[in-house]
């Protein structure tokens, strides 16, 4: 049972408008959360991340929102450009251990059309 | 910056052979992971290490071992290849401390036969 998801495999956004990412978890002990974006034939790289002490982080264009109540999280992408075509995970951790491990959810392929 | 480096990139094994993945990191980092990414599954982790000379099972630890006798190394091995371990593998690696940003290496793409 996957406990991070991405419901939506796909989306299209016409460039410079909002790209609106969706993700949902069932274990309420993740408590960091973090956005990774993968192009092709290269390895994911780090966006941006939120603790569950907030409900907003923002870093320029990107802004993820977490609602604990709902177990939902969502990455905002305003503007959207081409260059943001990629596919993107989101990814949940739990402190505990010697070590966090991330659960990530499938991914979603976001698509900007110029 | 290499930071971290995947060899090969590409293999084609036939069902029963072994062959090792060698990642290797400039970051001095502490933490190494090995994931491996199906389509439809995200990326689920195999091993991981906190320390050099340490390993740990992941999620999916199967037929697969691992091993981290340098810090900068992390070696995935395969000692019988079957067809469900078709896959693009990735090894990562991040430091200690509450920042789990990991850093990807480009990925491995591996195909049984």
């Amino acid at each position: 049972d996957q406990q991070v998801k991405q419901n939506s495999p796909s989306l299209s956004v016409q460039e410079g408008r909002i790209s609106i990412l969706n993700c949902d978890y069932t274990n309420s002990m993740f408590d960091y959360f973090l956005w990774y974006k993968k192009y092709p034939a290269e390895g994911p790289t780090f966006l941006i991340s939120i603790s569950s002490i907030k409900d907003k982080n923002e870093d320029g264009r990107f802004t993820v929102f977490l609602n604990k109540s709902a177990k939902h999280l969502s990455l905002h992408i305003v503007p959207s450009q081409p260059g943001d075509s990629a596919v993107y995970f989101c990814a949940a951790s739990i402190s505990s251990g010697s070590a966090r491990q991330l659960t990530f959810g499938s991914g979603t392929q976001l698509t900007v059309l110029p | 910056n290499a930071g971290v480096t995947q060899t090969p990139k590409f293999r084609v094994l036939k069902t029963g052979q072994s062959m090792t993945l060698l990642c290797a990191q400039d970051m001095n980092h502490e933490y190494m992971y090995w994931y491996r990414q199906d389509p439809g599954m995200g990326l689920r982790l195999i091993h991981y290490s906190v320390g050099e000379g340490t390993t740990a099972k992941g999620e999916v630890p199967d037929g697969y071992n691992v091993s981290r006798l340098k810090k900068q190394n992390f070696l995935l091995g395969l000692e019988s290849a079957a067809p469900s371990q078709t896959s693009v593998y990735f090894c990562a690696s991040n430091d200690r401390g509450p920042n789990e940003k990991l850093f990807f290496g480009s990925g491995t793409q591996l195909s049984v036969l």
